[in-house]
């Protein structure tokens, strides 16, 4: 169980386009989902949190009109990189927190978005 | 707001011994401690959680302590495996509410000698 997907595995975009990526919890409801970016040997950053139903909370320093997020059910939230620039390409990972098991976080198997 | 800090970065040990990653935290609303194992290109997996209202926790060759006073955790890993190798990220959240933000360590990578 507590199996979160997410969609594409990658991605390559030119300079400009919108790329849009999926986070799903399979085999349970998330009430609470996050996306975070990770760069190549490094922590994971947080960039928003959504609630279904409410809009996402954008950390400090992320763009809230380039990274459009969208949590339109309790197992589907979707993250848009919007005019991309080769400075977005990188790990983009989901994860989500079972509504019934307090706490736990399930993440994704991450988007790699590369921009050209 | 919350900040996680995590020691140390790389850690190599010889197979069969203990591998010990220390965190503190700086909120003192935190109550929830997991840590996450992300083996290259992988997504992070829980490996164990520990809440406030316990102090230590253990499972099979992995084991959590928490110091609610001085604000740190700490992983303890017995009889290291190859198979323990990967980065492992401690972090800290608040529960209750409805915001229920996840702050991560900066992550060690934990190389097992055969």
């Amino acid at each position: 169980g507590a199996v979160v997907s997410q969609h594409p595995s990658w991605v390559i975009c030119k300079s400009g386009t919108s790329v849009k990526i999926e986070c799903r919890s399979l085999d349970f409801q998330a009430t609470t989902m996050f996306w975070y970016r990770q760069f190549p040997k490094q922590s994971l950053m947080l960039m928003a949190t959504s609630n279904e139903g409410s809009k996402a909370t954008y950390e400090q320093g992320v763009e809230k009109d380039k990274f459009l997020i969208n949590h339109a059910s309790l197992t589907l939230s979707t993250l848009t990189v919007t005019s991309a620039h080769p400075e977005d390409s990188s790990f983009y990972i989901c994860s989500a927190r079972d509504r019934s098991r307090k706490g736990e976080q399930y993440f994704g198997p991450g988007t790699r978005l590369t921009v050209t | 707001g919350e900040n996680v800090e995590q020691h140390p970065s790389t850690l190599s040990v010889q197979e069969g011994d203990s591998a010990v990653i220390k965190c503190t935290y700086s909120d003192s609303a935190s109550n929830y401690f997991p840590w996450y194992k992300q083996e290259l290109g992988k997504r992070p997996q829980l490996i164990i959680d520990i809440r406030s209202n316990v102090g230590e926790k253990k499972d099979q060759r992995i084991a959590v302590t928490l110091n609610k006073t001085a604000k740190h955790f700490s992983l303890h890993i017995t009889e290291t495996q190859p198979e323990d190798s990967a980065v492992y990220f401690c972090a800290a959240s608040p529960l209750g509410g409805g915001y229920q933000k996840v702050t991560f360590g900066t992550g060690t990578k934990l190389q097992v000698i055969p």
